[in-house]
């Protein structure tokens, strides 16, 4: 089973549609959760933090759910600029280091 | 301020071949990280440097050697290329271990 898993998608929503993804994670001792933004052919880049109170940022909320073990990304009102492919980040202290473990990530595409 | 730059942006080799991946970040970040990849596989970390003049294995070091020249620049060596080490590489560098973490544009090998 992987660290950290995603649903590949890829998920083709109009514009103004509203998309939520999941992620979840195998690790309980995990402490830290992200969402990375990756454009076709380059780098991530970060999205948002996830907190466990759960977080928002203009039209992205984020939410932890510890117990599942499991976090989202709910995007509103989606643009053609949010296509991409979004992965979850997820850390853990491992040797005194902390290790970033990648989801493979979820890809949107938005339709006009 | 152009964060964090890889060079060169893409590459082929021939099997056998070696060759230096070079990485320089001018945010006066102490920790940097070399990553690779792979469809479906998301990013997995080949070799990381906590602060300058340290260096450790990530979850993929086999066939790849590092050296933090100093507190800017963290190369990547391949000595001797094989085809299953076609990927992307991206390099990242954070503050320090727990923060959050940015990255280059990527270099992508081909190795025949």
């Amino acid at each position: 089973r992987k660290e950290v898993e995603q649903d590949p998608g890829p998920f083709n929503v109009p514009e103004g549609a509203t998309v939520a993804f999941n992620c979840t994670y195998s690790n309980s001792a995990s402490q830290s959760f992200f969402w990375y933004r990756q454009d076709c052919r380059k780098e991530p880049k970060l999205l948002m933090s996830v907190y466990s109170s759960g977080n928002e940022d203009g039209r992205f909320t984020a939410q932890l759910n510890r117990a599942s073990q499991y976090i989202s990304l709910l995007i509103r009102d989606s643009k053609l600029s949010d296509s991409a492919t979004y992965l979850c980040v997820v850390t853990a202290m491992d040797t005194g280091r902390r290790a970033l473990t990648f989801g493979s990530g979820t890809r949107l595409q938005v339709q006009p | 301020n152009a964060g964090v730059t890889q060079t060169p942006k893409f590459q082929v080799l021939k099997t056998g071949q070696s060759m230096t991946l070079q990485c320089a970040q001018d945010m006066n970040h102490n920790s940097m990280y070399w990553y690779r990849q792979d469809p479906g596989m998301g990013l997995r970390l080949i070799y990381y440097s906590a602060s300058e003049g340290t260096t450790d294995k990530g979850e993929v070091p086999n066939g790849y050697n590092v050296s933090r020249l100093n507190k800017r620049e963290f190369s990547l060596r391949l000595e001797s290329a094989a085809p299953s080490q076609t990927s992307v590489y991206f390099c990242a560098s954070s503050l320090s271990g727990r923060e959050t973490q940015y990255f280059g544009p990527g270099t992508r090998l081909l190795v025949l």
